[in-house]
C-alpha cells in the first residue's frame, strides 16, 4: 500500500505571496491532519479533516486554510506569506476520525519564504 | 493548554547501552500514546503505539505507560548509532498532541 504523498516537496516563495500544498493520504484513510514543524516550535497542529469536513483546528491565523476532497486528498493554503511561515509542513493520515488511531506522516513540504 | 512534555536532550548513550526516553502528558482524556522517530530533514515515522497500562515490547523497543502518573516512556535496548534521531512522544485524544522531542545520540 502506498504511503502518504505530499507535493511539492520544496517550495520557495516571497513575502506576500500565497501557496497551496497538497496531500494524498494512504488509500482507505479518511482523516488528514496538517502540521507545521519549525526548529523553535516543534510540531504544531494546524487542522484536521475527515470526510471533507474540518473537525479540528489549531491556533493558527486565518491565513492558513485547508480543504479535503471527496477522494480524501487534502490541500492547505497559506495566503499573504510571512517570513515566519518558513517551515516543514507535514501531512498525516489515519484510518478513521478518532485520534486514537495511528497517524502516518508524508515526507513533508519544505517551504522557504524570502 | 493540554501539553506533552519531553526533555529536549540531547541524551547521549554509548553503543550497546539502554536509552531511556520519558514523556508526561497533561490531558487525562488521552487514551492512546505514540512514539515517533524523526531523522534530521525527514518526517516522523512510527515506532510504537501503546494504549494500556504496562509494557509493550517490539524488538529492541519497549514502551511503558502509566496512566495514573500520566507518564509514558520508551526504552531502546542495545542502542545503535543508527538510533540517533529525535524521538517524539504523542498523546491521542480529541486531537493528537506532540511533544517537542528528545534528541538522542548513540556514540559508536
Amino acid at each position: 500500500k502506498a504511503g502518504v504523498t505530499q507535493t511539492p516537496r520544496y517550495l520557495i516563495k516571497t513575502r506576500g505571496q500565497q501557496v497551496t500544498l497538497s496531500c494524498s493520504p494512504i488509500s482507505g484513510h479518511r482523516s488528514v491532519s496538517w502540521y507545521q514543524q519549525t526548529p523553535g516550535q516543534g510540531l504544531q497542529f494546524l487542522f484536521e479533516y475527515f470526510s471533507e469536513t474540518q473537525r479540528n483546528k489549531g491556533n493558527f491565523p486565518g491565513r492558513f486554510s485547508g480543504r479535503q476532497f471527496s477522494n480524501s486528498r487534502s490541500e492547505m493554503n497559506v495566503s499573504t506569506l510571512e517570513l515566519g511561515d518558513s517551515a516543514l509542513y507535514l501531512c498525516a493520515s489515519s484510518s478513521d476520525a478518532s485520534f486514537q488511531e495511528t497517524q502516518y506522516f508524508g515526507p513533508g513540504t519544505r517551504l522557504l519564504v524570502l | 493548554q493540554k501539553e506533552v512534555e519531553q526533555n529536549s536532550g540531547p541524551l547521549s548513550v554509548p553503543e550497546g547501552a539502554i536509552a531511556s526516553l520519558n514523556c508526561t502528558y497533561s490531558d487525562r482524556v488521552s487514551q492512546s500514546f505514540f512514539w515517533y522517530r524523526q531523522y534530521s530533514g525527514k518526517s516522523p515515522e512510527l515506532i510504537m503505539s501503546i494504549y494500556s497500562n504496562g509494557d509493550k515490547e517490539d524488538g529492541r523497543f519497549t514502551a511503558q505507560l502509566n496512566k495514573a502518573s500520566q507518564y509514558v516512556s520508551l526504552l531502546i535496548r542495545d542502542s545503535q548509532p543508527s538510533d540517533s534521531a529525535t524521538y517524539l512522544c504523542a498523546a491521542g485524544g480529541f486531537k493528537t498532541i506532540f511533544g517537542a522531542g528528545t534528541r538522542l545520540f548513540v556514540k559508536a
